[in-house]
């Protein structure tokens, strides 16, 4: 079955900590994948997106994200993290068949200490 | 501005009657959805859209009604709405044409007492 695992419920660090976040996916397709951002009250904001090519993406407000296939992994990254990264970020997994939708995770919710 | 505009942003109401949320996008895109985003199960799709007259069903599609009589137009419809309906629902449209991503509305949220 297709699936999208965020480990991770919630994760704090430090402002000017590096960052990571984990996402699994269990895809029969080639997948196609996104990483999203929901600041609060907001609604969800593209991060980034693999379709193919170089495996590791970069995103805006300095995010990148490495797609791993031998691991079905696409975790996301950020050398030093501000204060307004605080937010819920969702990974998804899609093909590009336009007909086979768009799995989101759980999502991570990331706190960060002053 | 390429946006897709949901209202109302909050909305209270009351067992068994009928409210509509509406949706709207100004990037002409043929695909759009409704998620419900509840604390602990993430986004939840409920119906979709690929073109104009053609919807189906998402994951969680009881209790609600869609249609899609314009491309810019996707309204959700609550015939009786019921408290477990009590929810952040959400709205994204995107292209079919490879390669897409969705944009999403705002939010919309809904308390059913």
């Amino acid at each position: 079955a297709q699936s999208v695992t965020q480990p991770d419920i919630h994760i704090t660090v430090s402002e000017g900590a590096s960052l990571e976040l984990r996402c699994n996916y269990s895809y029969g397709a080639t997948p196609y994948l996104f990483w999203y951002v929901q600041s609060p009250g907001q609604g969800l904001q593209l991060l980034l997106k693999y379709f193919s090519g170089d495996t590791l993406v970069q995103g805006i407000k300095g995010f990148e994200a490495e797609f791993k296939r031998s691991q079905s992994s696409f975790n996301l990254r950020k050398p030093s993290v501000h204060w307004s990264d605080a937010a819920e970020y969702f990974c998804a997994v899609g093909a590009k068949n336009r007909d086979d939708k768009i799995i989101f995770g759980k999502g991570t919710r990331l706190h960060i200490l002053p | 501005e390429a946006q897709v505009t949901q209202n109302p942003r909050y909305l209270i109401t009351v067992t068994g009657k009928k409210l509509t949320v509406t949706c709207s996008q100004n990037m002409n895109h043929e695909y759009m959805s409704w998620y419900r985003q509840d604390p602990g199960l993430g986004l939840r799709q409920i119906y979709y859209s690929m073109n104009v007259e053609v919807t189906d069903k998402g994951d969680v599609p009881e209790g609600y009604k869609v249609s899609r009589k314009e491309k810019r137009n996707f309204p959700l419809i609550l015939e009786s709405p019921s408290p477990n309906q009590t929810s952040l629902y959400f709205c994204a449209s995107s292209s079919v044409n490879f390669p897409y991503g969705y944009t999403f509305g705002s939010g919309t949220r809904l308390t059913v007492v």
